[in-house]
C-alpha cells in the first residue's frame, strides 16, 4: 500500500501555543486528503476534508480558524491547532486519496 | 444522516473458532462499505471493501442490503488477528468516509 508519514509523531505544548502538524504522501499524489481525530478508546472523527488548491471542508463542529489546513501540493498538506488548549490534546491522523491511505498519526499533548 | 454501527466495543473468541464482527448502516442509497483493521502500535490499513468480493488474511464480508449490514467473518481465528476494526461507508458521490465506532477484537490462545 501507499505510504503516509506524519511529523512529528509526538508533540508536547503549552497552552496558548500554536503546533503545526505535517503529512505527507511520500510514494504517490492525490487531489485529496483527510484530517481526523480520535480521542483515547473512541472512532476516528473526521475533522475535514481537504483538496489541493481549495478551502477545505470542515466537519459541523470543527472551527476552521482553531484548525488551520493547508494543502499546497498533491503530496504535502499541514493542520496548525492554533492557541491550543488542553482540551485539544488528542490524536490527529489524516489519509490521501479516495483509497484513504492512513499516516501513523501525530500525539498532541496540550499542557 | 448516514451511520454505521458496530454493536460489539469488545470481543473475545478463542483460537480456531469462528468469528463474526457485525456492523449495520444506515443509508438509503447505494453505499460502499469498507473494513479497516488496526494492529497495535500500526496505523489504520483497509482491510477489504464490498465491492472487491475479496478474502483478505482469511476474512470475508457480505454487503447485505436487506439488512443493511456488511459484517466481518473469519471461519478460524488466529492469535494474529486481535486489533481493532472498524467498518465505514462511503455514500454516493461523497470522498469522506463514516466509520463506526470499532470493535476491538481479542484472539485467545
Amino acid at each position: 500500500g501507499a505510504v503516509v508519514s506524519q511529523h512529528p509523531s509526538w508533540v508536547i505544548c503549552k497552552s496558548g501555543t500554536s503546533v503545526k502538524i505535517e503529512c505527507r504522501s511520500l510514494d504517490f499524489q492525490a487531489t485529496t486528503m483527510f484530517w481526523y481525530r480520535q480521542f483515547p478508546k473512541q472512532s476516528l472523527m473526521l475533522m475535514a476534508t481537504s483538496n489541493e488548491g481549495s478551502k477545505a471542508t470542515y466537519e459541523q463542529g470543527v472551527e476552521k480558524d482553531k484548525f488551520l489546513i493547508n494543502h499546497a501540493s498533491l503530496t504535502l498538506s499541514t493542520l496548525t491547532v492554533t492557541s491550543a488548549h488542553p482540551e485539544d490534546s488528542s490524536f490527529y491522523i489524516c489519509s490521501w486519496g479516495y483509497e484513504q491511505y492512513f499516516g501513523p498519526g501525530t500525539r498532541l499533548t496540550v499542557t | 444522516a448516514q451511520r454505521v454501527t458496530q454493536p460489539e466495543k469488545l470481543l473475545s473468541v478463542f483460537k480456531g473458532a469462528p468469528v463474526e464482527l457485525k456492523c449495520n448502516y444506515s443509508y438509503s442509497g447505494s453505499p460502499e462499505l469498507f473494513w479497516y483493521v488496526q494492529y497495535s502500535r500500526q496505523r489504520l490499513q483497509l482491510l477489504l471493501r464490498h465491492i472487491s468480493r475479496e478474502s483478505i488474511k482469511g476474512f470475508t464480508a457480505d454487503l447485505n442490503k436487506g439488512e443493511t449490514s456488511f459484517h466481518l467473518k473469519k471461519p478460524f481465528a488466529q492469535e494474529e488477528d486481535s486489533a481493532m476494526y472498524y467498518c465505514a461507508l462511503r455514500y454516493q458521490g461523497a470522498q469522506k468516509l463514516v466509520f463506526g465506532q470499532g470493535t476491538r477484537l481479542t484472539i485467545n490462545p
